[in-house]
């Protein structure tokens, strides 16, 4: 499985655009490129996945540059309610896939 | 529509104790994963169930065994609890054989080893 590696902590400001980048140099062909959002005391929730290119959901906006040995994640505007600890994971996310996570980026929004 | 349910929520015990907690997957989900969360860490996976059987498994003592129900519903036991067993157990239901498979997690089992 791909090692990924993402800054420990970030702080923002309500309101502006958070960009939380993620480094996965031994990515596979295979491999694809996944969020999660986790808040204290509840389990991770799944925010978005993408293979190249840029995805974008209701949520959030992930880029994957043409190497794909990294990747970021957009949020845009953020709130505080986006205080949490995001992961990026990789792997081949296939029907019997298990989920293979770090340390996370824990993101703080204040007033 | 229910997503993925854990109990308890909470639970206390002491060192060479066994402990049971129990999963049941969102509506759907024939697949069920169990994660160790410690503080400050991310989730590790523990064992993946599906069709009754424990189909991977992660770098865990033989003290965690799990089962699932012909339900899908799962149990996660840990025999001879250590201190470092500490942690909240997190359970994650998908479909097998789906492409891209995203996992649901429940809100977690927070285990206090004394």
């Amino acid at each position: 499985l791909a090692k990924t590696t993402q800054p420990i902590s970030m702080d923002s400001y309500e309101g502006q655009e958070v960009n939380i980048t993620c480094s996965h140099n031994n990515i596979a062909t295979n491999d694809y490129i996944t969020w999660y959002q986790q808040f204290p005391s509840q389990g991770p929730r799944f925010i978005i996945q993408g293979y190249k290119t840029k995805v974008t959901n209701e949520v959030a906006s992930l880029f994957i540059p043409a190497d794909r040995k990294s990747s970021t994640l957009s949020l845009p505007r953020v709130s505080l309610s986006d205080t949490a600890v995001y992961y990026c994971l990789v792997g081949d996310m296939g029907g019997y896939s298990t989920l293979t996570f770090g340390k996370g980026t824990m993101l703080l929004v204040s007033p | 529509d229910a997503g993925v349910t854990q109990s308890p929520t909470h639970l206390i015990k002491t060192r060479g104790q066994q402990v049971t907690l129990r999963c049941s997957p969102k509506s759907g989900h024939d697949t069920v994963s169990w994660y160790q969360q410690a503080l400050g860490q991310g989730p590790q996976f523990i064992f993946q169930y599906y069709e009754e059987e424990e189909r991977q498994r992660g770098n865990f003592p033989d003290r965690f065994s799990g089962h699932q129900f012909p339900n899908y519903s799962s149990e996660l036991n840990v025999n001879a609890l250590l201190l470092g067993d500490s942690a909240l157990y997190l359970c994650a239901s998908s479909r097998a054989g789906v492409v891209h498979n995203e996992q649901f997690f429940g809100p977690g089992t927070r285990l206090t080893v004394l």
